[in-house]
């Protein structure tokens, strides 16, 4: 089945540590999107890629960065940087950035120790 | 840029009734509506969108109605079930996706 997947389900990361969440997508889609999710709060826009090499900042790029060495894989690193990494991190693909829904991970917890 | 505000942020309605959630935007290039439900502890899904050419799109007990000179659209939810109760989503496009606040909708069995 095409699908997309987000590991690990849940991370626990110590201060002033480096962690890296991953995504990958079967779906054969050129867009890819990082958002946090905060609980009760709706959906921020991280990072996002339209092609592979290229990628966009989103709302809240601070102290997180990204690669798209591959089509099918988006991982995301939360740096020292990030003040407040606590969060649910959602990726989601779609066939392209405009006019097209997203199909979304399973999401990844992560929470600072 | 874009911003979607989403009404109301909690709603609880006893089975079997309807529900309503309205969404307006502020881009006037803004042609592509989506509509996700995401369950607790789950990604959001996809369960209907509608593009600026279409004013209604039904698919069994869900619709979504869209008036593009009033810059808003709405999620209907008819005989709704129990297992209707989720937070759904609604959004936009501009440059990109911008996404509404979410509505945690309550079904009372």
């Amino acid at each position: 089945d095409g699908g997309i997947t987000q590991s690990p389900k849940y991370l626990f990361r110590k201060e002033g540590q480096n962690v890296t969440l991953s995504c990958e997508q079967n779906l054969n889609h050129d867009a890819m999107y990082w958002y946090r999710q905060d609980p009760g709060q709706g959906l921020r826009l991280i990072y996002y890629s339209q092609i592979v090499n290229d990628f966009q900042k989103g709302d809240i790029a601070e102290g997180y960065s990204v690669s798209r060495e591959k089509k099918e894989s988006f991982p995301l690193t939360v740096t020292s940087a990030q003040k407040n990494p606590t969060a649910f991190y959602l990726c989601a693909s779609s066939i392209a950035v405009r006019e097209y829904g997203y199909t979304f991970g399973s999401g990844t917890r992560l929470t600072v120790v | 840029g874009e911003n979607v505000e989403q009404h109301p942020s909690t709603l609880s309605v006893q089975e079997g009734d309807s529900a309503v959630i309205k969404c307006t935007y502020s881009d006037s290039a803004s042609n592509y509506f989506p509509w996700y439900k995401q369950e607790l502890g789950k990604g959001p899904q996809l369960i209907i969108d509608i593009r600026s050419n279409v004013g209604e799109k039904k698919d069994q007990r869900i619709a979504v109605t869209l008036n593009k000179t009033a810059k808003h659209f709405s999620l209907h939810i008819t005989e709704t079930q129990p297992e209707d109760s989720a937070v759904y989503f609604c959004a936009a496009t501009g440059n990109q996706f911008y996404f509404g606040t979410g509505t945690s909708l309550t079904v009372i069995p």
